[in-house]
């Protein structure tokens, strides 16, 4: 089955880190640009990072440049999102999307709270 | 950053009508504008991407028209499941922005 997989979300501290992992199946992201897009419960949608198909290229919306990091391993056909001193406004639901945007994971969910 | 503004953010339509909802761009964003329909606890589905190109599988109900600022999802005869929310997305500049979201509720 063709599909993408979110996983490491849960509840932090503020101040805290996670790292997000999404996990292909029935594709090789290799030839694709990937990409991590977040909503916070009850709003609209905002696409945090890009990621070109070999990594030589990211893209980070202005809120979280300097602390999110955009990865893939395209031998373990994965994404991830090295989350670094997160904020209570990073609480969301973080989906991993195949560039050509009909691919979307089921979301996993991060609440930065004290 | 290109600011997306849909309209109505509500909009009341009895099943079978037609539906026509609004994407406008702060600046142009060529014909690189995305329309996603979302139901609650699921990810968004694509429907229209290069503002006119229906996506695989989806009905041809949906229709998506539009370039430069001003784009258009319509939906011809709302059918039950359609009643949901709409979100346009612009591709042509980073950071990729998204409006705000469209409710389309059963009147």
């Amino acid at each position: 089955e063709v599909q993408l997989v979110e996983s490491g979300g849960g509840l932090v501290q503020p101040g805290g880190s996670l790292r997000l992992s999404c996990a292909a199946s029935g594709f090789s992201i290799r030839s694709y640009w990937m990409s991590w897009v977040r909503q916070a419960p009850g709003k609209g949608l905002e696409w945090v990072a890009n990621i070109k198909q070999d990594g030589s290229e990211k893209y980070y919306v202005d809120s979280v440049k300097g602390r999110f990091t955009i990865s893939r391993d395209n031998a373990k056909n994965s994404l991830y999102l090295q989350m670094n001193s997160l904020r209570a406004e990073d609480t969301g639901v973080y989906y991993c999307v195949r560039s050509t945007f009909e691919m979307w994971g089921q979301g996993t969910m991060v609440t930065v709270s004290s | 950053e290109i600011v997306m503004t849909q309209s109505p953010a509500t909009l009341s339509v009895s099943p079978g009508e037609r539906a026509t909802l609004s994407c406008r761009a702060s600046q142009s964003v060529s014909s690189k504008l995305a329309w996603y329909q979302q139901k609650p606890g699921q990810p968004p589905r694509l429907l229209i991407y290069g503002a006119s190109t229906r996506a695989t599988g989806i009905p041809a109900r949906f229709s998506g028209s539009g370039s430069g600022t001003e784009f258009t999802l319509t939906i011809s005869s709302l059918q039950s499941e359609d009643f949901t929310v709409y979100h346009c997305q612009q591709y042509n500049n980073w950071p990729w922005t998204f409006g705000q979201g469209t409710k389309v509720e059963i009147k």
